[in-house]
């Protein structure tokens, strides 16, 4: 089985601090991965795609790849309160239907405090 | 332009009873997705059309769920003999293109489905 794992949280961070949210996949064909944030009462909305190894900036958010290990994680910088939410970890894996269905984590709870 | 719209915003039902859930897509995107997402769940996948035609329902939990797209636009998510453990809120996403691991999904405002 697909597996998708993050921190549940909460994770506390002040306001202006950089905030840092991880992810391990078990899916060793992954091709992309994605970073959706989610107000409560609020669809998914996407944050940063990153399709390989290394960093991708866009903003305050850094998405980080790591293929060999596994593992992606995306940095807030300079956090505001608005960015409190839970972020949500997807990874698209192709199967044999030329389907590319996200996989989720359950999702990491960021509250940035003033 | 007009992003994913979801129809109902919300629907209670009592158990056993039918629903039908709409979704309609961005114009143009020829992928559809339903996802399910329970409270402090990521979203679960249900089924993906490309086009008209189920691609993919493996994430249909069982018979009682059933979706269409008939004329490749708008998709309709059917559940039978409702079940409390069906209250969720039910997610559509839809993409550019089908097939293609780099296209993103945009996720309209979901249902919440609540059997009571």
């Amino acid at each position: 089985q697909k597996e998708v794992e993050q921190n549940s949280g909460p994770l506390s961070v002040p306001e202006g601090a950089i905030a840092s949210l991880n992810c391990t996949y078990s899916d060793r064909v992954s091709q992309s991965f994605f970073w959706y944030r989610q107000y409560s009462g609020k669809s998914p909305e996407l944050i940063m795609s990153i399709y390989s190894n290394g960093d991708k900036e866009d903003g305050r958010f850094t998405a980080q790849l790591n293929k060999a290990s596994q593992y992606v994680s995306l940095l807030i910088r300079d956090s505001q309160p608005s960015d409190s939410a839970t972020y949500l970890c997807a990874v698209n894996s192709p199967n044999s239907n030329s389907g590319y269905a996200l996989n989720f984590g359950k999702g990491t709870s960021l509250l940035v405090t003033p | 332009g007009a992003g994913v719209s979801q129809t109902p915003s919300n629907k209670v039902t009592e158990k056993g009873k039918y629903v039908e859930l709409r979704c309609d897509p961005i114009s143009g995107h020829t992928a559809l997705y339903w996802y399910r997402q329970s409270l402090g769940q990521g979203p679960e996948f249900l089924i993906y059309f490309q086009g008209t035609g189920a691609a993919d329902d493996s994430g249909l939990p069982n018979d009682r769920f059933f979706a269409v797209r008939p004329e490749g636009s708008v998709s309709t998510l059917k559940i039978q003999r409702t079940e409390r453990g069906d209250s969720a809120v039910y997610l559509c996403a839809s993409s550019l293109l089908a097939g293609v691991p780099t296209d993103t999904q945009y996720f309209g405002p979901g249902t919440r489905l609540t059997v009571l």
